[in-house]
Formats: structure tokens, sequence, C-alpha cells
């Protein structure tokens, strides 16, 4: 069973602050790592996606992943109500990359 | 484009009734997936379908069946419904192949009960 890890939360973090949001699996074939946003009672959107070891940055959101210790982050600078979801991450499994594993979720919570 | 739909919202059943939970995506997208979403967890992968024609099973599919006869539509069954099933559906399309980050599209979801 592939697995993926996530600290459930919640996470509370000031207006501004950083947020750091971790995640951790177990399939070691996993290829492609992805972050999705999903707001209460709305379905996932995905906020961004990393394949290489190291760091990628979009805007106020950095994604870092290391293969050999198999863990992927997520980073929210100067977080915004606005970012207050639910934090999925999701890791490609099966050889594929397409067929996702998700985690539970990491509920975040920025308070003004 | 209306990107991927999902009807019904909202459906009460009985145990032992069956329904059918519709998907539509305008996208043009190869790939289509079913996940369910319990309370507090992350999605569990039901069934997907690389292109019409071939289904696959994922995570959870007893209990379910689906079938794929367009690129467009991807239709799940529930047979003999179980309280089990109470869920939030959502079916999800992306483009496929086999380039890394292959972004997967949601649905706005279907909530079922079974009572």
């Amino acid at each position: 069973q592939k697995e993926v890890e996530q600290n459930s939360g919640p996470l509370s973090v000031p207006e501004g602050a950083i947020a750091s949001l971790n995640c951790t699996y177990s399939d070691r074939g996993s290829q492609s790592f992805f972050w999705y946003r999903q707001y209460s009672g709305k379905s996932p959107e995905l906020i961004m996606f990393i394949y290489s070891n190291g760091d990628k940055e979009d805007g106020r959101f950095t994604a870092q992943l290391n293969k050999a210790s198999q863990y992927v982050s997520l980073l929210i600078r100067d977080s915004q109500p606005s970012d207050s979801a639910t934090y999925l991450c999701a890791v490609s499994s099966g050889g594929s990359n397409y067929k996702l594993t998700f985690g539970k979720g990491t509920l975040l919570t920025v308070n003004p | 484009n209306a990107g991927v739909t999902q009807t019904p919202k909202f459906r009460i059943l009985k145990i032992g009734q069956s329904m059918t939970l519709q998907c539509a995506q305008d996208m043009n997208h190869n790939y289509m997936y079913w996940y369910r979403q319990d309370p507090g967890m992350g999605l569990k992968l039901i069934y997907y379908s690389v292109g019409a024609g071939i289904t696959d099973k994922g995570e959870v599919p007893n209990g379910y069946n689906v079938s794929r006869s367009t690129t467009e539509d991807f239709p799940l069954r529930l047979e003999l419904a179980a309280p089990s099933q109470t869920s939030v559906y959502f079916c999800a399309s992306s483009l496929g192949g086999t380039v890394p980050g292959d972004e997967q599209f949601f649905g706005p979801g279907t909530r079922l009960t079974v009572l």
C-alpha cells in the first residue's frame, strides 16, 4: 500500500507569516508531486507540481522536493486569510505520472 | 469551456438502491478519474480511464462500475448502495501522457448519502 503522510493540523499562522506544509511518501518510484488546495465544500485545485529535486517557486508559493528523504513541502510566504484551506499533497504512484495517491490534507488557518 | 461537470450535486439513496453519477468534460482530455473523499480524509481513486473504451480499477473499486464510451463522458455506477458509500464523489480529467506534472482538473463533486 503506497502511503502519503501529512500532518492533519490545524496549522495556524498569523497574516504575513510563512506557512510550512510537509508531506512524506513511501513509493520510491514516484515521479511527480502535486500540491492541491481545497476550500471547505469545494473541489481541489492545483497550486503547484514538482518533479525534480530542489526548489520550485511560483509567486508566494515554493515547493521543495527531496527524493532521497522521500519528502516534499510547500512554503507559503506572506500568508493571507484567503490562503485558509486544506492543502492536499498528491504523489504519482504505480510507476505512472497520472495515478495519484493523496494525503489526508493539512488544514491551514491564517489569522488576520 | 465548462470544464468538468458533474450531476447531481446532492443525492440521498436508500440501502440497496442503484444510481449513476454523471461526469462530462469539454477539454478534450484523454484521462478521466473518479475519486471519493470521506470526511477528514484525502481522495481515494475508485476507477480511471486513459481513453474511450479503456477503464481500470483504482484503490477502492468494490461496489462501483464505470464505462467510457466517449472521450467526454465517464459515468460511475453504484449498484446496491450501502451506508459505506456515503461520501463526496469527485470526477477529474487530465490531458494524460508521459510528461511529468499532468494536472488533474476536478468537477464540483456529488455529495451522496446512503440511508
